[in-house]
């Protein structure tokens, strides 16, 4: 079963980096995945696709402090250079024949 | 630019039934993907359906089978999702997203603001 784990929360200080993790299900290590960042009271808004070779490609108008990688069956956000704006919801979300899945999220706090 | 604005939602009493449509523009339709996402009050995004380019493959997810059909009218750029029999956890803001290729399977690429359906008597 194609499933998706998130740690349900995460800190980091204003101007630091952070690393958000997003796991895929035994099996399906080479799937690619994208990263959606979700702040409050707002839609989602589509981050980046992390490619199953490790390589990653940002969507429309998404500053480069933003970056993915993976390692083996996990795969990362990188936010550097962290903003007050950076504080939201971060959903990776992956995909195959008949199915797309979302990850629980995980909550970033800006300190 | 791409936009997505999806109308539609409202309050609806358990057994009744809503269509939702979103509204595409700024790119051609007919070549991406488009899928139905989402999200309870309080809770993370929920995958609903999805529907390839050409409308010939479509899928959702087991919560919401023989329920809900997604559609799309690619002469009038607009997706839609006919929802019936509704029960109270389908209550939830409702996101319209395009994909990033013609492959029903594929990431949402871009997102509409979502419209809120209530189920409740």
């Amino acid at each position: 079963q194609l499933v998706l784990t998130q740690s349900p929360s995460a800190s980091a200080s204003l101007g630091a980096s952070v690393k958000l993790t997003c796991t895929l299900s035994s099996g399906h290590s080479s799937y690619a995945i994208a990263w959606h960042q979700q702040q409050p009271e707002k839609g989602p808004r589509y981050l980046m696709k992390i490619n199953s070779d490790g390589s990653h490609s940002n969507g429309d108008g998404i500053p480069d402090r933003f970056s993915g990688s993976r390692s083996g069956a996990e795969r990362y956000l990188t936010i550097s250079s962290l903003q007050s704006e950076d504080e939201a919801d971060y959903y990776c979300q992956t995909w195959g024949t008949g199915i797309v899945v979302f990850g629980g999220g995980t909550k970033l706090t800006v300190l | 630019e791409v936009q997505l604005l999806e109308s539609g939602g409202g309050l609806v009493q358990p057994g009744g039934s809503l269509r939702l449509s979103c509204a595409a523009s700024g790119f051609t339709f007919s070549s991406y993907a488009m899928s139905w996402v989402r999200q309870a009050p309080g809770k993370g995004l929920e995958w609903v359906s999805a529907v390839s380019g050409n409308g010939g493959s479509t899928y959702c997810a087991d919560s919401v089978k023989g329920r809900f059909t997604i559609s799309r009218d690619n002469s009038k750029n607009t997706l839609y999702l006919q929802m019936n029999s509704l029960r109270a956890e389908d209550t939830a803001v409702y996101y319209c997203a395009k994909g990033g290729s013609a492959a029903a399977g594929t990431r949402s690429e871009y997102w509409g603001q979502g419209t809120l359906v209530t189920v409740s008597s």
